[in-house]
């Protein structure tokens, strides 16, 4: 079945640093790709997301592209802040049939120290 | 300003007991959805709804029930069948199934007594 692997956390970085965090996925189909970020107490938000292969989504300085050939949607910013701190789900639409189920990964948990 | 609403942000429930979480949308989307977010996991599926009158199980739907007789409102019980309820429970909705970006609400957090 559909699946998606995040690499673990917490993943912690000093102000300004670049950011990698590495979302792999096994799907049949064509899925759409998302990014959402989660605050502490809070829901997810929708941060950015792809819906074909070679897309690139963006939104506040995070990119992602979807990678059919390496099955990825690597999430990445130039530059990270203190506030950007929180944990980052990676997920995938179903792809197949109308359900509209995302499927998540895990979640990976950023700290930023200033 | 239009979003989703759950209610209450904490809830408590003591053995043996039913209790409801309210989620009510005024974004007019047709699909609804109620996942379980447990400790250094990810989101899983409990219900769906593609729309009003209609509901689906997910992933994990034993111990829970769930109501769709309006468009904007999907509540969620959790039974006492549910022998692991300790959970944050989040309420999501799309304009439809096949417009796959979901939004979603603040939360609720379940802890037994």
């Amino acid at each position: 079945g559909n699946s998606v692997t995040q690499m673990e956390g917490p993943v912690t970085l000093s102000e300004e640093a670049f950011l990698t965090i590495n979302c792999t996925y096994t799907a049949t189909g064509y899925p759409s790709l998302f990014w959402y970020v989660q605050y502490p107490g809070e829901g997810l938000q929708l941060l950015l997301k792809a819906t074909k292969a070679d897309d690139k989504g963006s939104n506040k300085g995070f990119e992602a592209t979807y990678r059919k050939e390496t099955t990825s949607f690597h999430l990445e910013k130039g530059s990270v802040q203190v506030s950007d701190s929180a944990v980052y789900f990676c997920a995938l639409s179903n792809g197949s049939g109308n359900t509209g189920k995302l499927i998540f990964g895990q979640g990976t948990t950023l700290q930023v120290k200033p | 300003d239009g979003g989703i609403t759950q209610s209450p942000k904490y809830l408590f429930r003591k053995e043996g007991q039913n209790v409801t979480l309210s989620c009510e949308q005024n974004l007019n989307h047709d699909a609804m959805y109620w996942y379980r977010q447990d400790p250094g996991q990810g989101l899983r599926l409990i219900y769906y709804s593609q729309i009003v009158n209609d509901f689906q199980k997910g992933d994990i739907a034993e111990g829970y029930s769930v109501s769709r007789e309006k468009k904007e409102s999907f509540p969620l019980t959790v039974t006492s069948a549910q022998k692991n309820p300790t959970a944050f429970y989040l309420c999501a909705s799309s304009i439809d199934v096949a417009r796959e970006t979901q939004y979603f609400g603040p939360g609720t957090r379940l802890l037994v007594l």
